[in-house]
């Protein structure tokens, strides 16, 4: 089944510096990858994904690539700001289960 | 986004009981999922959850010990059944929702147990 690994587990940052978060997966058939962001006791809520037929998507501050060949993608959160600190996870599926399984999480720090 | 609610949103229970979990939507969805979210840990998927038929179950969970109902497109039910501390978790349904042909997957605000 899916395998998808997530690194780096922890990550602080200066206000203002730049975050990348990196996933990779194991199948190949996997097509949709979402990022989540879980803030303490509350749920994860999806902050931008993309599908494999796309390289990179943009949203303001945060980015999303995928390297379909190396099978990987990642995370880019740039001009941090102090309520970008959460747990990061991101998360694989395909068109034919539509489940989605999750990388580990990364907690970023951003540091006032 | 779909609007989801869960019930209860925490209880704390002894072993050897069990629990039921109420997840709704404000709208019809083809898919529903359950999660469980170990302290400090990533997200673990139970089963999907099939609305007609019997619930998909992944790999270490079991439906004696997980039961799950979903008797139509905006309910479903999770069961931990004869429970044990190992069983304190966060348990969050997702539901899926097919627009413009991405799959996106929304959380419910989960249910804490605590099993003494």
């Amino acid at each position: 089944g899916e395998n998808v690994e997530q690194h780096p587990s922890t990550l602080s940052v200066q206000e203002g510096d730049s975050a990348v978060i990196k996933c990779t997966y194991s199948d190949s058939a996997s097509n949709y990858f979402p990022w989540y962001k879980q803030e303490l006791g509350k749920r994860p809520q999806l902050i931008i994904d993309i599908r494999s037929n796309v390289g990179e998507k943009k949203d303001q501050r945060i980015a999303v690539t995928l390297n379909k060949t190396a099978k990987h993608f990642s995370l880019h959160i740039t001009e941090t700001q102090p309520e970008d600190s959460a747990v990061y996870f991101c998360a694989a599926s395909k068109d034919s289960s539509y489940k989605l399984i999750f990388g580990s999480g990364t907690r970023l720090l951003v540091r006032p | 986004s779909a609007v989801i609610s869960q019930k209860p949103s925490r209880d704390i229970c002894q072993r050897g009981t069990s629990l039921t979990i109420q997840c709704q939507v404000d709208s019809q969805v083809t898919m529903m999922f359950w999660y469980r979210q170990q302290p400090g840990q990533s997200l673990t998927l139970i089963a999907t959850a099939n609305q007609g038929s019997e619930a998909t179950y992944e790999s270490g969970f079991v439906i004696d010990k997980f039961p799950i109902s979903r008797p139509n497109l905006t309910f479903s039910t999770l069961t931990v059944s004869n429970m044990s501390p190992e069983d304190s978790s966060i348990y969050l349904c997702s539901v899926e929702r097919r627009d413009r042909s991405y799959n996106e997957q929304f959380f419910g605000p989960g249910t804490r147990l605590t099993v003494l």
